[in-house]
């Protein structure tokens, strides 16, 4: 099973509007979480991370942490057709060198 | 800016072969790993090292080897290649143990096995 589940799969949202991507582990020893950004044709880099809880703001970009409820999310205003890509949400356990990435979301953003 | 090179970028190879991808990285980072990317199942971990000299197994490393001879360089292995390793494999640096760093990664390897 996979330990990091993201949604939605697909996403496709209007030049200028918000794009909300969201993840869940399974794990509770992860506690450190990356989102990574892959255009098409390349390797994916990394886009902001966050360990603490709360929001973490970036530019366009804000990453919000509940380690709680093992839930991170990335939204993204102002969305451009350059940010259209495949985004994956990774995760580090506090045990570990390993990290585990999610199944992506590839975001459309139509111009 | 932090490099990761892999090669070659493309390759096709006959079931039972032997396929060995390559990956340099000029970053001075003691881990790297190698991943491979399908529809579906996102990245997933196939054997990465702490250094050389040492490698270990990730969640997926039935069917391939590793072998880190120095800090820069860290090869993936497919002793007898076949169809369900079709896939593409990154190839990524980064000590995220140690100060929670990013990872680096390479352009990709797309592999077919026929």
């Amino acid at each position: 099973q996979q330990k990091v589940q993201q949604s939605p799969e697909s996403l496709s949202v209007p030049e200028g509007g918000m794009a909300s991507l969201n993840c869940t582990s399974s794990d509770r020893n992860f506690q450190y979480f990356w989102w990574y950004r892959q255009h098409s044709g390349e390797g994916p880099k990394a886009l902001m991370s966050i360990f603490s809880d709360g929001d973490k703001k970036e530019g366009r970009f804000t990453a919000h942490l509940n380690k709680a409820s093992l839930h991170v999310s990335l939204h993204i205003r102002d969305s451009q057709p350059s940010d259209s890509a495949l985004y994956f949400c990774a995760a580090l356990s506090n045990m570990g060198y390993k990290l585990t990435f999610g199944t992506g979301t590839s975001l459309l953003v139509d111009p | 800016e932090a490099a990761v090179t892999q090669s070659p970028r493309n390759k096709v190879a006959v079931t039972g072969g032997k396929v060995t991808l390559s990956c340099n990285q000029t970053n001075n980072h003691n881990n790297m790993y190698w991943y491979r990317q399908d529809t579906g199942h996102g990245l997933r971990l196939i054997h990465y090292s702490y250094g050389a000299g040492s490698t270990e197994k990730g969640d997926i490393p039935d069917g391939y080897k590793a072998s880190r001879p120095s800090q820069e360089n860290f090869s993936l292995i497919l002793e007898l290649a076949t169809p369900s390793q079709t896939s593409v494999y990154f190839c990524a640096s980064g000590d995220v143990a140690v100060s929670a760093e990013t990872l680096y990664f390479g352009s990709g390897t797309r592999l077919t096995v026929l």
